[in-house]
């Protein structure tokens, strides 16, 4: 099967601009996970989702990270303004959900904020 | 109380030697415990799990070694090879949250 696809792999822009990541799951997989991995730490959850509706953003700064999930499938993840510290790896996972505890990830995006 | 704490950060060991990473965690609601793999550019990979009901799990050279009156669990890699080298995270998972450690930066010296 298809893994996990995410584009970009790399972004580099300035602090206080806005940049989007977009993720393709797993086909079938119902849930969905955006992470965020800071260099040398591990992956922190920012946001799950359901199909298309939101189980847990509690981690996720609602004041400048946003994401959707359109139709239950594809989803973005947006971070407006951007500031140094939300330089990372965002990394995208999938899973079927219920009592399928098997994660899938992708390659992630290293987003570099300068 | 989230939290799962890893150790050591990093951990160089001679080819065909045992690689031990050891984590510790406070939440008894977690109900599933993995490792990933991570490899640089990649994103983390299931390696092996285990449920708090089994004491120990074996796939191949990696084993899962798990106490859970300590809250304690373990990854063991027997006959480490250089293609081993790579971050390995533990985690622990609630109905609805996978909480990662810290990771450890495995080398394997050929």
């Amino acid at each position: 099967e298809a893994g996990v696809a995410q584009s970009p792999r790399y972004k580099i822009i300035e602090k206080r601009q806005s940049v989007a990541f977009w993720c393709n799951p797993i086909s079938g997989h119902a849930t969905l996970y955006w992470y965020q991995q800071i260099l040398g730490q591990g992956p922190k959850l920012l946001i799950q989702f359901q199909n298309n509706g939101v189980v847990d953003d509690s981690q996720l700064p609602k004041d400048r990270f946003s994401a959707e999930r359109l139709k239950g499938v594809d989803s973005t993840l947006k971070i407006q303004p951007a500031k140094l510290e939300d330089s990372a790896v965002y990394l995208c996972a999938s899973s079927l959900g219920g009592d399928d505890y098997g994660y899938t990830f992708g390659s992630g995006t290293r987003l570099t904020v300068v | 109380q989230q939290q799962v704490k890893q150790s050591p950060q990093s951990l160089i060991v001679q080819k065909g030697g045992i690689s031990i990473i050891n984590c510790a965690y406070e939440n008894t609601a977690f109900d599933y415990f993995p490792w990933y793999q991570q490899f640089p550019g990649k994103g983390p990979a299931l390696l092996i799990a285990i449920r708090p009901d089994v004491s120990e799990k074996k796939e191949g050279r990696f084993t899962i070694s798990f106490n859970k009156s300590a809250k304690q669990f373990s990854l063991h890699i027997m006959d480490s090879q250089p293609g081993d080298s790579a971050t390995y995270f533990c985690a622990a998972r609630t109905a609805r949250q996978l909480t990662f450690g810290s990771g450890t930066q495995l080398t394997v010296l050929p």
